[in-house]
C-alpha cells in the first residue's frame, strides 16, 4: 500500500472549517482514500473513504485530486469534539484490508 | 450489536501471567483484525481473520501471542507469560468479506502489566 504524508499538528477554530491535507504520491490505480479519526483513549472512527471521485457524507467530505496524489478531508463546521488524531490510509482495493496507520494529524479546535 | 465490542475494557496483570482479550465482531462480518497502540507510538497490525481462518499472522509479536476464532464470530487474544513491553491498548476491527469494505473498530482493551 501506498505511503502517506500528513502534517503534524493543525489548529481550528471552532465553527470554521478544517482542511486536512493528505500527499499519497505513490498511490496506484485501485487504491482507496481512507480517513479515520482517533479522539482521545478511543478506537479509531472511520470517517470517510474514496477512490477518484469526490466523496461526501454526514461527517466530511474528501476531495481527491485528478491525479489522486493528494487528497483533502473537510469538515465543514469544526466543534471542539472533532479534535482527535486524523489519519489518512491508503488501501488496496483487491488485497485484504490491513490498515497501515502513519503518525497522522493532530488536529485542536479552539474556541 | 450495533458496533463492534471488546472485553475487557481494562486490564491489570502481573507479569509472567496469561491473559485473554475478547473481540465480538459485527453481525454477520467476516473479517476480523487485531491492532496493537502502544504509548506513543501508532496503530500497528498484529493478525487477521477471514471466518476462521487467519492468513496473517506476520503482525504477531512473539511466539507468546496468539489469537483464535471460532464460529466466524468471537475472537481471542491470548499473551501468554505476559512482559511489561506488552503494555497497550489492543483494538479489534471487523468488516466484511470484500477488500475494499470498511473496517470498523471497537474501542479497546487497555493492558497494563505491572
Amino acid at each position: 500500500d501506498a505511503k502517506t504524508t500528513q502534517p503534524t499538528s493543525m489548529d481550528c477554530a471552532e465553527g470554521r472549517a478544517a482542511n486536512l491535507p493528505c500527499n499519497h504520491s505513490t498511490i496506484s490505480g485501485n487504491e482507496y482514500v481512507y480517513w479515520y479519526r482517533q479522539i482521545h483513549s478511543q478506537g479509531p472512527q472511520y470517517i470517510i473513504h474514496g477512490l477518484k471521485n469526490n466523496e461526501t457524507n454526514e461527517m466530511a467530505s474528501l476531495i481527491i485530486t485528478e491525479d489522486r496524489k493528494s487528497s483533502t478531508l473537510i469538515l465543514p463546521h469544526a466543534t471542539l469534539r472533532d479534535t482527535a488524531v486524523y489519519y489518512c490510509i491508503v488501501k488496496g482495493g483487491t488485497s485484504y484490508g490491513k490498515l497501515t496507520f502513519g503518525q497522522g494529524t493532530i488536529l485542536t479546535v479552539h474556541p | 450489536g450495533a458496533g463492534v465490542s471488546q472485553s475487557p475494557s481494562n486490564k491489570v496483570t502481573e507479569k509472567g501471567k496469561d491473559v485473554e482479550l475478547r473481540c465480538d465482531p459485527i453481525s454477520g462480518h467476516t473479517a476480523l483484525y487485531w491492532y496493537r497502540q502502544s504509548l506513543g507510538q501508532g496503530l500497528e497490525f498484529l493478525i487477521y481473520f477471514q471466518g476462521n481462518s487467519a492468513p496473517d499472522k506476520s503482525g504477531l509479536p512473539s511466539d507468546r501471542f496468539s489469537a483464535e476464532r471460532t464460529g466466524g464470530s468471537v475472537s481471542t487474544l491470548t499473551i501468554q507469560r505476559t512482559q511489561q513491553e506488552d503494555s497497550a491498548v489492543y483494538l479489534c476491527a471487523s468488516s466484511g468479506r470484500l477488500a475494499e469494505e470498511t473496517q470498523y473498530f471497537g474501542p479497546g482493551t487497555r493492558l497494563l502489566v505491572l
